[in-house]
């Protein structure tokens, strides 16, 4: 596609319910990356991927988020059990070259746990 | 892991003024970019520069990456200048890591 595409743009779901967050890269981009920002912080790594591998998972904040990626192109971020601290904006951001490149957002998925 | 300080943390000005905004990193990296967000949240790419000067219009960023820094410079700022400035830094390892942004408010 023309950008980065991630849906939902917005959820709102019951604390202890599973989510599922996904991001369409740019067509081509190799490298696919997740972040996350709670309200007026900065952006925390959570994980990239290069192809379909994630070689550093370490960013991931607890064992209920999870994510993988398929073909080389969609990734699905998903997390477990959700809590209250898990309500952010996540971001998806991919980029064309394995070494050095752009990288570019999308919208994010806000999501809110009650 | 790479640190990345971004200085000043906060930044009002009056539309018009020039700003420059500074981004530290504790190592040596293979790309370096700064990514402006808007008051929507929508995170845009302003500059790739792993070294040497750009400009765009009346932004331009040098990256001197031997002494470790990068400055974002705004001249003639307005209101829609507005937002938080992130730099991000990358090693080589496809680990992009951002600082904690530096958050403008120009006054019109």
């Amino acid at each position: 596609g023309a950008g980065v595409s991630q849906s939902p743009s917005n959820k709102v779901t019951e604390k202890g319910k599973d989510v599922e967050l996904r991001c369409d890269p740019i067509s081509g981009h190799t490298a696919l990356y997740w972040y996350r920002q709670s309200l007026g912080q900065g952006l925390e790594f959570l994980i990239y991927f290069q192809g379909n591998s994630a070689p550093d998972k370490s960013g991931l904040p607890s064992d209920r988020f999870s994510a993988e990626r398929t073909g080389g192109s969609v990734s699905t971020l998903t997390i477990q059990r959700t809590q209250q601290e898990d309500s952010a904006v996540y971001l998806c951001a991919s980029s064309l070259a394995q070494w050095t490149g752009e990288l570019f957002f999308g919208e994010g998925s806000r999501l809110t746990v009650l | 892991g790479i640190q990345v300080e971004q200085s000043p943390p906060d930044l009002i000005l009056q539309e018009g003024a020039n700003s420059t905004l500074r981004c530290n990193f504790s190592d040596s990296v293979n790309n370096l970019q700064w990514f402006h967000q808007n008051p929507w949240g929508q995170l845009i790419n302003l500059f790739y520069i792993p070294s040497g000067t750009k400009q765009n219009g009346r932004l331009s960023a040098t990256t001197v990456a031997t002494e470790r820094y990068s400055l974002l410079y705004i001249s003639s700022s307005q209101t829609t200048d507005s937002g938080v400035y992130f730099c991000a830094v990358e090693r080589g390892n496809n680990d992009m890591r951002f600082g904690a942004g530096t958050r403008l408010t120009v006054k019109p």
